[in-house]
């Protein structure tokens, strides 16, 4: 059971550049979310997605587009790519029913750095 | 504005000893409170929750209580373990928007042996 899989783990960008984060998840969960976590900090929404064609704007999207072409895969574009982008990504999935409860699994992560 | 505050970033305690970790929240809204551990290179993992319409959830070691009134959670550690030494992120969410789960800035708990 692998649960939630991020790629790449570790990824440097030059400022301008675009790449997808990738994220896939073998729950059968219907909600996943992108979070960013900078030091020190908690962890900042970017999009989320309640089911597949579904996706929303959290706290911070700007720089940011996401799609929901199945329920397994959420991929995490950035677009052109800023040194306030740096930051560690997080990738998390939850079930519909019961999600206050159980809460999210979390991918283990992509360090990005812009320089 | 912050609606979810650890006004602590890091603890420190004994092995054996108990840890309380706190949570303040500003937002009435919010059904579900959560506690999240994470290690070093690590995502996080949940924890342990509480519903709003109860006021302590205890799982084995881990127990959680909630103060509406005072807009407060805290998390107790009984006995605490040098592998309990982490950081651990307080969480809340509005049942109706399930996705959108707002997270305090953490704090780090070190177990000493």
């Amino acid at each position: 059971n692998a649960g939630v899989t991020q790629t790449p783990k570790f990824q440097v960008l030059k400022t301008g550049q675009s790449m997808t984060l990738q994220c896939a998840q073998d729950m059968n969960h219907e909600y996943m979310s992108w979070y960013r976590q900078d030091p020190g900090m908690g962890l900042r929404l970017i999009h989320y997605s309640v089911g597949a064609g579904i996706t929303d704007q959290g706290e911070v999207p700007n720089g940011y587009n996401v799609s929901r072409s199945t329920t397994e895969d959420f991929p995490l574009r950035l677009l052109s790519a800023a040194p306030s982008q740096t930051s560690v990504y997080f990738c998390a999935s939850s079930r519909e029913q019961g999600m206050g409860s159980y809460g999210y699994t979390f991918g283990s992560g992509t360090r990005l750095t812009v320089v | 504005d912050q609606q979810v505050k650890q006004n602590s970033p890091s603890l420190s305690v004994q092995e054996g000893r108990i840890s309380i970790l706190n949570c303040d929240y500003t937002n009435s809204m919010f059904d579900y409170f959560l506690w999240y551990k994470k290690y070093p290179a690590e995502g996080p993992t949940f924890l342990i929750s509480i519903s709003s319409i109860k006021d302590k959830n205890e799982d084995g070691r881990f127990t959680v209580f909630l103060n509406k009134s005072a807009k407060h959670l805290s998390l107790h550690i009984v006995p605490s373990q040098p592998g309990d030494s982490a950081v651990y992120f307080c969480a809340a969410s509005v049942d109706t928007n399930a996705g959108k789960s707002t997270f305090g800035d953490g704090t780090t708990l070190t177990v000493k042996p």
